[in-house]
């Protein structure tokens, strides 16, 4: 089944610490992209990638980074710089171009303590 | 920039009613997407519209495009309490991949 995972489905983080969200599709797909999504808010693009080794930034990116090694991997950072980080956090991918349809994953749900 | 504008962003209806969610756009654009998310969950892709004209059906869900008056709507026929959810509205960007979001439309229908 091709489709886009992510992994953890719930994490909790300490004040001041960094920690790492996973993105996983097998779709082929050369574009990715994270959003996060406060209760009851709308979907805020952080950072997007269209191809392996390029990403671009987002509306929020800061204290957020991501990498893009593989095609089919695209990891997000929350770094303690990201003030208010506690939310849900939505990865999709897309075929490359103008526009097209996204697919998301099922979402990380991030809680600072 | 492209605008995607819902409205409204609340709905409280009565099963068996009919309603429209809104979808506008600032600039040309020739496709237009519906999403669906229940709450705690991801979202899940409804209608794919590509052209000005077109129309989806999708059980008691329905949605059309027009290109020329930047318009997008979805009309819930006869609503029943599963289509309780959050719809969301997305157009793409100008140059790139991304796609630009509309707040979502928040839809409760009690019994």
């Amino acid at each position: 089944d091709g489709g886009i995972t992510q992994s953890p489905k719930y994490l909790f983080r300490k004040e001041g610490q960094n920690v790492t969200l996973s993105c996983e599709q097998n779709l082929n797909h050369d574009a990715m992209y994270w959003y996060r999504q406060d209760p009851g808010q709308g979907l805020r693009l952080i950072y997007y990638s269209q191809i392996v080794n390029d990403f671009q930034k987002g509306d929020i990116a800061e204290g957020y980074s991501v990498s893009r090694e593989k095609k089919e991997s695209f990891p997000l950072t929350v770094t303690s710089a990201q003030k208010n980080p506690t939310a849900f956090y939505l990865c999709a991918s897309s075929v490359q171009g103008s526009g097209h349809e996204q697919f998301f994953g099922p979402g990380t749900r991030l809680t600072v303590l | 920039e492209l605008k995607v504008e819902q409205n409204p962003l609340f709905l409280s209806m009565q099963e068996g009613k009919n309603y429209t969610i809104y979808c506008n756009y600032s600039t040309t654009s020739d496709r237009l997407y519906w999403y669906r998310q229940d709450p705690g969950k991801s979202l899940e892709s409804l209608f794919v519209l590509l052209s000005n004209g077109a129309v989806k059906q999708e059980g008691r869900l329905m949605a059309s495009l027009d290109t020329k008056a930047r318009l997008s709507t979805l009309h819930i026929t006869a609503a029943v309490h599963d289509l309780s959810a959050t719809y969301f509205c997305a157009g793409p960007y100008s140059s790139a991949s991304k796609i630009i979001f509309g707040s979502g439309t928040r839809l409760s229908i009690r019994p």
